[in-house]
């Protein structure tokens, strides 16, 4: 079975200043998804980034980008120029490609974001 | 408007009880989702659905049923409240067959309380 794993449950940052947030997923197959989700005080999860593992370039969104190392199953979330509003719970989430057709999201348990002005 | 919503955001119910929480969406997607968020253990799937008339059990199903009423609806009931189902129930869908869109959206959540 897939696991993901977020070691860092809390980590704080200055504005303007840049942060990674550590996620380290297990898995035997070799093609899936890996993504970031945001949760903010307001509870809605919005979609960070996402990276599709067949492809070796790093996804990035604006200020957000990933560091994915497949061999070393680790999927690192960089956040550039810190902002008040990024301030959140972050969750890194693993999907089988194919998946048996589960196609369901395997969480980590979060890491909490604090932004310091 | 929001693509995916749920009702109610909030609820207290009390053990025993039945309730329902109802999930929809405008996105036009097929598969939909439950989740239940719990601190520490991030999310978890209770149930999901391809279509109206695929609908299967996630890891944590016990306690939980769901009835997918049309392709944007998909409701979660709660047969009898328990305490330990207290938690931030989350509802998300999908599309399908372009892998490169398959990713899921997620309501607003709803927080149920189980006194």
């Amino acid at each position: 079975a897939q696991t993901v794993t977020q070691s860092q449950p809390e980590m704080s940052v200055q504005e303007a200043e840049t942060v990674t947030l550590s996620c380290t997923y297990d898995t035997s197959e070799s093609d899936y998804y890996l993504f970031w989700y945001k949760q903010p005080p307001s509870r809605q999860m919005i979609l960070v980034i996402r990276q599709e593992a067949y492809k070796q370039q790093n996804a990035t969104e604006n200020r957000f980008s990933v560091n994915f190392q497949k061999a070393a199953k680790s999927f690192s979330l960089k956040i550039s120029d810190s902002q008040l509003g990024d301030a959140a719970m972050y969750f890194c989430a693993y999907r089988s490609a194919w998946g048996g057709a589960t196609n369901k999201l395997i969480f980590g348990t979060g890491t909490l974001l604090a932004v310091q002005p | 408007d929001a693509d995916v919503t749920q009702t109610p955001r909030n609820r207290i119910t009390k053990t025993g009880k039945r309730i329902m929480l109802e999930c929809s969406q405008t996105k036009g997607h097929d598969r939909m989702y439950w989740y239940r968020q719990d601190p520490g253990l991030g999310l978890r799937l209770i149930y999901y659905s391809f279509d109206v008339k695929d609908i299967n059990k996630g890891e944590i199903s016990d306690g939980y049923s769901v009835s997918r009423q049309a392709q944007a609806k998909f409701s979660l009931s709660l047969e009898s409240a328990i305490p330990n189902q207290t938690a931030l129930y989350f509802c998300a869908t999908s599309d399908w067959p372009d892998r490169d869109q398959e990713t899921q959206y997620f309501g607003p959540g709803t927080r149920l309380l189980v006194l």
